[in-house]
């Protein structure tokens, strides 16, 4: 059973550039979680979706971030018109339906901001 | 400018001792909280986790003890050994689907 699986690994745009990032769940996980963690910090939570749903966005900011969930293919994490204070670590977690409590992390994405 | 952040609280210890990491916690009706390991360029990896109905849970090599009236919780790790060299974060559940991650302690484990 694979883990949360997430790519690219590294992304390096330049300002003004998009990122899109992408994140699979763990098979039968249909609940994902993107956090961000700066260097020397904690994650931070972003937005929480279900399939075609966004069900927690309070930790997203209001302009240049989204997030989608669709029913089918990967959850994405949007950046537009990136600064370079988006540079960051992305996580994403998943967890089952019966245990949103219980989440787990893939391997992240670390985007770079030029 | 470029942005630092702050340095990680940083506990080395003797391969073969006992470490002990603590954190505080800022939400009373949290009920739900999970240790996580971060190792260098990875995701956080769980390794223990307690409910606020308890205040004590041993896993294999780990203790995670949870102090409900001062908020505090704490992860002890026995006869530490080289790989369990990593960051170490507390993350707590409050009934949503937010966790809410402590800052951090570096763990050196020296031979």
């Amino acid at each position: 059973n694979a883990g949360v699986m997430q790519n690219p690994r590294h992304l390096v745009r330049r300002r003004g550039q998009e990122a899109r990032l992408r994140c699979s769940p763990m098979k039968g996980h249909s609940h994902v979680y993107w956090y961000r963690q700066l260097p020397e910090e904690g994650l931070k939570f972003m937005v929480y979706l279900q399939k075609e749903n966004i069900i927690d966005e309070s930790g997203m900011p209001k302009e240049r971030f989204s997030a989608e969930f669709p029913k089918e293919g990967p959850s994405i994490l949007r950046i537009q018109q990136v600064v370079r204070g988006d540079s960051a670590a992305y996580f994403c977690a998943s967890s089952p339906p019966v245990r949103t409590d219980m989440q787990y992390f893939g391997p992240g994405t670390r985007l770079t901001v030029t | 400018g470029e942005s630092v952040g702050l340095h990680l609280p940083t506990l080395s210890v003797q391969e073969g001792d006992n470490s002990i990491i603590n954190c505080a916690y800022s939400n009373s009706a949290s009920d739900y909280f999970i240790w996580y390991k971060q190792e260098s360029g990875k995701g956080p990896q769980f390794i223990i986790d307690i409910r606020s109905n308890m205040d004590k849970r041993q896993g294999q090599r780990v203790t995670v003890l949870l102090n409900k009236t001062v908020k505090h919780l704490s992860l002890q790790i026995a006869a530490t050994q080289p790989g369990d060299s990593a960051v170490y974060f507390c993350a707590e559940n409050n009934a949503g689907n937010m966790l809410t991650f402590g800052g951090g302690t570096r763990l050196m484990v020296k031979p």
